[in-house]
């Protein structure tokens, strides 16, 4: 069974202190590891998609890199807007099911 | 803004009364996904379909049904409601083709009372 486990569960940083989250998971046949934000009452918003170990994709202040074993969401310099639940998902590779397995998060918090 | 349409925003009900969640996908995607986020349990697939045609089913329970239209707008009909049935349900669409990325929609907030 596929699994996804994201730590910290919650941190808190000061504006400017960069940091780095981490999802590691379990899954049969990895077919993309996404990385989405979401806000309280929101929907998931995309950030990205990662599909074989060494890859790596940035944006802004987040910058997403993949191993075999585990993922890690690096945040430069945060700013308060930053401010967000984390989450980590994983698809697996069975043939026509293509449906995410989430982490619990990682709920992040910027202080000025 | 995902282009991902959900309707109602909120809703609350009693037990064991019936309702249905309302989706539009992002224009052109094929596939649509339910999934539910409690508090407790953090976001579980329930449902994929692909095209009208149901293509994977998770944790999704009996008193749950979905179905996906013509015109590709989906429906969740949650029925027999318990109390922990209230969640944030979530839609979601994707193109259908390979390795592609999910994109979600605002969310119903369900209350059952």
């Amino acid at each position: 069974e596929d699994q996804v486990t994201q730590s910290p569960e919650a941190l808190r940083l000061q504006e400017g202190e960069s940091s780095s989250l981490n999802c590691s998971y379990t899954v049969s046949g990895l077919r993309g590891l996404f990385w989405y934000r979401q806000d309280p009452g929101k929907g998931p918003e995309f950030l990205f998609t990662l599909y074989s170990a060494g890859e790596e994709k940035e944006k802004e202040r987040l910058k997403a890199t993949l191993t075999k074993k585990e993922s890690f969401l690096h945040i430069t310099a945060p700013k308060p807007e930053d401010s967000a639940t984390y989450l980590c998902a994983v698809r697996q590779g069975a043939t026509g099911r293509r449906a995410l397995t989430f982490g619990s998060g990682t709920r992040l918090q910027v202080q000025p | 803004d995902s282009g991902v349409t959900q309707t109602p925003k909120h809703l609350i009900t009693a037990t064991g009364q019936r309702v249905t969640l309302r989706c539009s996908p992002r224009s052109g995607d094929l596939s649509v996904y339910w999934y539910q986020q409690s508090l407790d349990q953090g976001l579980q697939f329930l449902i994929q379909y692909y095209n009208g045609e149901e293509r994977a089913k998770g944790n999704i329970l009996e008193r749950f049904s979905a179905q996906q239209f013509p015109d590709l707008h989906s429906e969740l009909n949650l029925s027999s409601l318990e109390l922990g049935d209230s969640a944030l349900y979530f839609c979601a669409s994707s193109p259908g083709t390979l390795q592609e990325t999910q994109y979600f929609g605002p969310g119903t907030r369900l209350l059952v009372l």
